[in-house]
């Protein structure tokens, strides 16, 4: 069974630019989680959808948006980007609400330059 | 107070030793507890994952729930240089919000 995929493995844009990450959780999985990984930081969450609909959202700028579609994959967009938003874009899915761990991609690292 | 506190280290230890990682945490309706091991540069690879208090073993990892302290642990046996990453706990009270620490990084030296 394939694992959650996540596109491109690396992205490089330049400062106020847009940028489109893409994600496709496990077969089966509703919920898709996008997380920031900067340098030497933790995981920070941003935004999580299920079944389609945007649960909830991390402290980040509203420049930083995304969608889930019926399939339940998943892109997350940067607008404006800025050179702080240089990270590694981990996006995780899981299964049934309250039954399930989360499973992660490997990632998409964005270099805003 | 963050939800998590994990002690990011670095930890350096011998070959073969035993190691203990250890999260702790504030909010009592966390239910369900996971470790993760993350390589440098990428995803983090899901560990262990266990519900509500007690010990889960699997192979030379096991992972410890104590809820009335707050407290878990990943505990790794007879370490080996592979081992070497960074290690994350995260935590739910749902199944479907998770909280992660900030992940301790491990090296095992040969």
């Amino acid at each position: 069974e394939a694992g959650v995929t996540q596109s491109p493995t690396h992205l490089i844009k330049t400062r106020g630019q847009q940028a489109t990450l893409r994600c496709s959780p496990i077969s089966g999985h509703t919920s898709v989680y996008w997380y920031q990984q900067a340098l030497g930081l933790g995981l920070q969450f941003l935004l999580w959808y299920d079944e389609g609909e945007e649960r909830n959202r991390g402290n980040f700028p509203p420049r930083f948006s995304g969608r889930q579609f019926p399939n339940y994959s998943s892109e997350l967009n940067v607008n404006a980007l800025e050179l702080e938003d240089s990270a590694l874009y981990l996006c995780a899915s899981s299964s049934l609400i309250g039954l399930s761990e989360a499973f992660f991609g490997q990632g998409t690292r964005l270099t805003v330059v | 107070q963050k939800e998590v506190e994990q002690d990011p280290g670095p930890l350096s230890v011998p070959e073969g030793a035993i190691v203990s990682l250890n999260c702790t945490y504030s909010n009592s309706a966390f239910q369900y507890f996971m470790w993760y091991r993350q390589y440098s540069r990428k995803g983090p690879e899901l560990l262990m994952y266990t519900y509500s208090s007690g010990n889960k073993e699997d192979g030379r990892f096991t992972a410890q729930v104590d809820k009335s302290s707050k407290y878990i642990s990943l505990f790794i046996r007879d370490s080996q240089p592979s081992d070497s990453a960074t290690y994350l706990c995260a935590m739910s009270n749902t199944g479907n919000q998770f909280y992660f620490g900030t992940g301790t990084s491990l090296t095992v030296i040969p």
